[in-house]
């Protein structure tokens, strides 16, 4: 049973760049989280889909956006990238209406680095 | 909003020793609890979980209480080991729409 999956592993990209993060969620998930954990910080949500809609949004600007395919994979787009951008950005998935819909299982993560 | 306070790190325990980790939260209604590990360099693991009120959720010997009166989830361990050492991260869920509001994280780094 494949859990979440993300790539690349690791991204180094220069501002102003934009980037495209990649999560496939575990077999059997149909909802996608994205959460930024910046270095010595604990994470902090982006935004999650469900039905390949934005089903809520955390506190980050427009230059976040995101997908989700018929598939239920997901990508995070970043644009006009900010030094601030840099940190490791992790995809959780997790069952919606499920009786632990409430559990989110996390990636390894995408190491971003913005010089 | 949400928000979950948990001690600052690192913390640094001799192997055997007994670990305390404090960790409160803020939240309205009936939030659910999380302990996740995170090891170096992967991502964050379900430790233990709590739903509701004087629930006690267990795992790997790691144990923590959900107390409503003190809006308080602390994680124990009676004896650490050093495959311990990780950085441990206390977080909270409320709502049907499963947004995870994470604490800072604390480090714990167990000496043999």
């Amino acid at each position: 049973d494949a859990g979440v999956t993300q790539s690349p592993t690791h991204l180094i990209k220069t501002r102003g760049q934009q980037v495209t993060l990649r999560c496939s969620p575990k077999s059997g998930h149909d909802t996608v989280s994205w959460y930024q954990q910046a270095l010595g910080q604990g994470p902090q949500f982006i935004f999650q889909y469900y039905e390949e809609e934005e089903r809520q949004r955390g506190n980050f600007p427009d230059r976040f956006s995101g997908h989700q395919f018929p598939n239920y994979s997901s990508e995070l787009n970043v644009n006009a990238l900010l030094l601030g951008d840099s940190a490791l950005y992790l995809c959780a998935s997790s069952l919606a209406g499920s009786q632990s819909s409430y559990e989110q299982y996390f990636g390894p993560g995408t190491r971003l680095t913005v010089t | 909003g949400d928000s979950v306070t948990q001690m600052e790190g690192p913390v640094t325990l001799s192997e055997e020793a007994f670990l305390t980790i404090n960790c409160t939260y803020t939240a309205t209604g009936y939030p659910s609890l999380f302990w996740y590990v995170q090891y170096p360099g992967e991502g964050l693991q379900l430790l233990l979980k709590a739903t509701k009120a004087d629930d006690k959720g267990s795992n790997k010997g790691f144990e923590a209480t959900y107390r409503k009166e003190t809006t308080s989830f602390h994680l124990e361990k009676g004896s650490v080991q050093v495959s311990d050492s990780a950085v441990y991260f206390c977080a909270l869920s409320r709502g049907g729409y499963q947004k995870v509001t994470f604490g800072i994280g604390t480090k714990l780094q167990v000496i043999p």
